[in-house]
């Protein structure tokens, strides 16, 4: 069964500070990985999409990495600021044998920045 | 552009009554996804179109749900009757091919 875990499911940083999410999954066959930031009341918005030979994209602050191997996905937010506090969800994407997309959904971290 | 438009934003309903969720995709978007998001369950694809024709409603909980594409820029999400399980937030996202989805705002539904 294809399934995406994520952790820590919740965290908590002083702003400023650094901080890394992780996604492992069990995904086949893999097509790619994306990250969302989700911001409360709002819809997911794409941060990172990553296929299977990349293994590093940055967007701003946030850089994400994929471990094609192990099965690992991180992203990294540096020098973290009130407005990333949000929840970030893993998302992967296989594809069936008729070459259709088929998502599976982390349940995701919520990162709250504190002054 | 705007952006996906889902309305309303918010629904309260009565459990038995009939709720339409409507949507409104990117211009020239391909691709339309109806999603429902719990705190218990997180994101859960319900059902997706491409070109107007739906692809994939495994996700679609119960014969309750209905959804339909009727063109490229209107979708309706059904559901009838409606029980207070179906408390949620019901996300719209559309995408050109199987790139970046643009997400909705989503719709609050209550069902008391």
């Amino acid at each position: 069964k294809n399934q995406v875990e994520q952790s820590p499911q919740s965290l908590i940083i002083l702003e400023g500070k650094n901080c890394t999410l992780q996604c492992n999954y069990t995904v086949s066959p893999f097509s790619n990985l994306r990250w969302y930031k989700q911001d409360t009341g709002r819809g997911p918005v794409s941060l990172t999409i990553m296929t299977f030979s990349e293994n590093t994209k940055s967007n701003g602050r946030y850089t994400a990495t994929l471990d094609a191997d192990t099965k690992q996905s991180s992203l990294h937010i540096t020098a973290s600021q009130l407005s990333d506090s949000a929840s970030y969800i893993c998302v992967v994407s296989a594809r069936d044998r008729r070459g259709n997309e088929k998502l599976t959904f982390g349940t995701g971290t919520r990162l709250t920045i504190i002054p | 552009d705007a952006g996906v438009i889902q309305s309303p934003r918010h629904e309260v309903t009565e459990m038995g009554q009939e709720v339409t969720l409507r949507c409104k995709p990117i211009s020239g978007h391909d691709y339309l996804f109806w999603y429902r998001q719990t705190m218990m369950r997180g994101l859960e694809l319900l059902i997706y179109f491409n070109n107007n024709v739906p692809i994939d409603d495994s996700g679609m909980p119960e014969d309750r749900f209905s959804a339909k594409m009727p063109n490229a820029s209107f979708s309706t999400l059904k559901i009838q009757p409606s029980e207070p399980r179906d408390s949620a937030v019901y996300f719209c996202a559309s995408s050109f091919g199987t790139g970046g989805y643009t997400f909705g705002s989503g719709t609050r539904l209550t069902v008391v």
